[in-house]
């Protein structure tokens, strides 16, 4: 079965610095989503990604796809307080309704 | 947008209870799930339904069942609640195989 690994688990930066967090999938993703979670509360959708290559961005948020669709990258840029919180990354794999979850990194941003 | 609904935020039961969470959206989505987040191990799905009256099991359906006897309300249900069933439970539904939507979460503990 397919699985989604994260990394890293979790993330301390400063307030402003940029960070990364990867999404490695064990099979060729068909649908890559980007979640984040408030601490205690359900999940809000940030980004979708689909085609291999493909790159999209909201605010200071950037989430692209390799080429091979089996790995997926969130960056964010200057980081603030406000985008402390659990980003998860979920795949929906062809041919089945089920969604599938990485573990998680949880961000913490010091001010 | 679309609103997913969960009926309790925080419950406390004790172990041997029957326990119902509820779900409800508003969208007239065909698929709706049921996970569990636990610390470490990200968001595991329980089941999931497709339409009305049909379900399958997710990755960890053992002690727990569903039902789907309306489009918009899938609800969990936690047959003899269990100390190892303390966790949060996040519903969520899709249409097609497209993005899910989130609710809440209710952090469910079992004394």
């Amino acid at each position: 079965s397919q699985e989604l690994e994260q990394s890293p688990q979790s993330l301390i930066v400063q307030e402003g610095k940029n960070l990364t967090i990867n999404c490695t999938s064990s099979k060729t993703l068909y649908g890559l989503y980007w979640y984040k979670q408030k601490y205690g509360e359900g999940l809000i959708f940030l980004m979708m990604l689909q085609k291999g290559g493909e790159e999209k961005s909201h605010e200071k948020i950037t989430a692209k796809l390799d080429e091979k669709k089996q790995q997926s990258s969130l960056h964010i840029t200057a980081s603030q307080p406000s985008h402390a919180g659990i980003y998860l990354c979920g795949a929906g794999p062809s041919g089945t309704y089920k969604y599938i979850f990485g573990t998680g990194t949880r961000l913490k941003v010091l001010a | 947008d679309v609103k997913v609904t969960q009926s309790s935020r925080y419950l406390v039961k004790r172990t041997g209870e029957k326990v119902f969470l509820e779900c409800v959206q508003d969208m007239d989505h065909e698929n709706m799930f049921w996970y569990r987040q636990d610390p470490g191990l990200g968001l595991r799905l329980i089941y999931f339904s497709y339409d009305v009256k049909m379900k399958e099991k997710g990755d960890i359906p053992e002690g727990y069942s569903v039902s789907r006897e309306k489009k918009e309300r899938f609800s969990l249900i936690l047959e003899s609640a269990s100390t190892n069933q303390t966790s949060m439970y996040l519903c969520a539904s899709q249409v097609s195989a497209g993005r899910a939507f989130f609710g809440q979460g209710t952090r469910l503990t079992v004394v």
